[in-house]
Parts: C-alpha cells; structure tokens; sequence
C-alpha cells in the first residue's frame, strides 16, 4: 500500500543554517503530497503542500517540490530560526476519501 | 472562527474499561477523520466519516473501536474492553470536503490505560 519514509532521527541546528528534511513515498497512483509541523503544545497544522508532479509548495520560508522520478518531496529551509523548533511531519493523501498517511516525522531543534 | 476541539483532552482509565472521546469539528465542515499518534510515530488513520456515514472505517484495529457522528457533527470515538496497547494520542481531523481539501487538526486526547 501507499506509505512515507522520512529520514532518521532529529535535527538539530544552529539559527540561520540550512534545514533539510528528506521524505520518499511509495504510492499507486497519484497522490497528494503533504508536510505538516506540530509546534510544542500544539496541535497538526498544515505547513504545505503539492497536488502534482513538479508543483512546488511553499510557506514561512520553507519548500518542497513532488519529484514524480525520485518519488521524493524533501523539505528545505534556507535560513531557520529558534521559532521552527518543532515536529514535521510528510504525508500524502490516498483514495477519493483524502486520508492522510503519516511519515514518523522528525523532530527539529534550532539552537540560538 | 473556532478550531477543532476534543475532549478531554487527557484520559486515563484500567484495562478492560469503556472510553468514550469526543470530537467537535470546525462548523460546515463535512468531513471527519479520527486518527491515532503512538509515541515516536506518525498519526495512523482510523475512520472517516462524510456526513453522518462512516465512508471508511478500514483503519480500525478491531472490533473493540467504533465511532458514530448521528448527526453529522460531532464524533464520539469508543473504545470497548481497553487494552494498554490502546495508550496514544488520539486525533480529529476536519476539513469542508474531502479530495483536494485541507485537514484541520484538533489537539488530540491523550488516553493511557493502566
């Protein structure tokens, strides 16, 4: 079935590095490709996403582009800040229902 | 305009008894998606409901969970005969249709079984 693999472990960095965040997935068909962010004591919100190869979505500094050839949506960031301090999370969206299947997520640490 | 909200938003009980959680989705919005978090995991879906119809219910683990939405709002998630493996963090969703639409994310019931 349909799933998402996001890479190992957390990340810790310091303020102003790059951030990048990889995510692959296994589909059948044409997914929906989803990050998501939890900040501390909050709940899932939706950070961005893309409907189709080649879109490229993008919010608060971060991007991703649905890579059909590598099934790929990495997450960047050019510049983090102490505020980006939280749990991401890559999803797509399977059937004619938009359930969400969920990466484990990683966790994200900004060091000032 | 209000989010979705759940409760309680902790809940802790013995093995073997019956939980009820409650989701109040945001006003309009048809559709309703429970979901489960299990700590160090991402959330797993469980149910969806388009209107007062369970559409997909492929992601309940057994027979011990159900889920209802009589008038097709408000979602109560039950749990019969829990059991410890039940503990996560358990989570509404609602968006205004399904295909294309974004998922609005309440806070989650934490429940623990002793």
């Amino acid at each position: 079935g349909n799933s998402v693999t996001q890479m190992e472990g957390p990340v810790t960095l310091s303020e102003e590095a790059f951030l990048t965040i990889n995510c692959t997935y296994t589909a059948t068909g044409y997914p929906s490709l989803f990050w998501y962010v939890q900040y501390p004591g909050e709940g899932l919100q939706l950070l961005l996403k893309a409907t189709k190869a080649d879109d490229k979505g993008s919010n608060k500094g971060f991007e991703a582009t649905y890579r059909k050839e590598t099934t790929s949506f990495h997450l960047e960031k050019g510049s983090v800040q102490v505020s980006d301090s939280a749990v991401y999370f890559c999803a797509l969206s399977e059937g004619g229902n938009n359930r969400l299947a969920f990466g484990k997520g990683n966790q994200v640490v900004v060091i000032p | 305009g209000a989010g979705v909200s759940q409760t309680p938003s902790n809940k802790v009980t013995e093995k073997g008894k019956y939980v009820e959680l409650r989701c109040d989705p945001i006003s309009g919005h048809t559709a309703l998606y429970w979901y489960r978090q299990s700590l160090g995991q991402g959330p797993e879906f469980l149910i969806y409901f388009q209107g007062t119809g369970a559409a997909d219910d492929s992601g309940l683990p057994n027979d011990r969970f159900f889920a209802v939405r009589p008038e097709g709002s408000v979602s109560t998630l039950k749990i019969q005969r829990t059991e410890r493996g039940d503990s996560a963090v358990y989570l509404c969703a609602s968006s205004p249709r399904t295909k294309g639409s974004e998922q609005f994310f309440g806070p989650g019931t934490r429940l623990t079984v002793l």
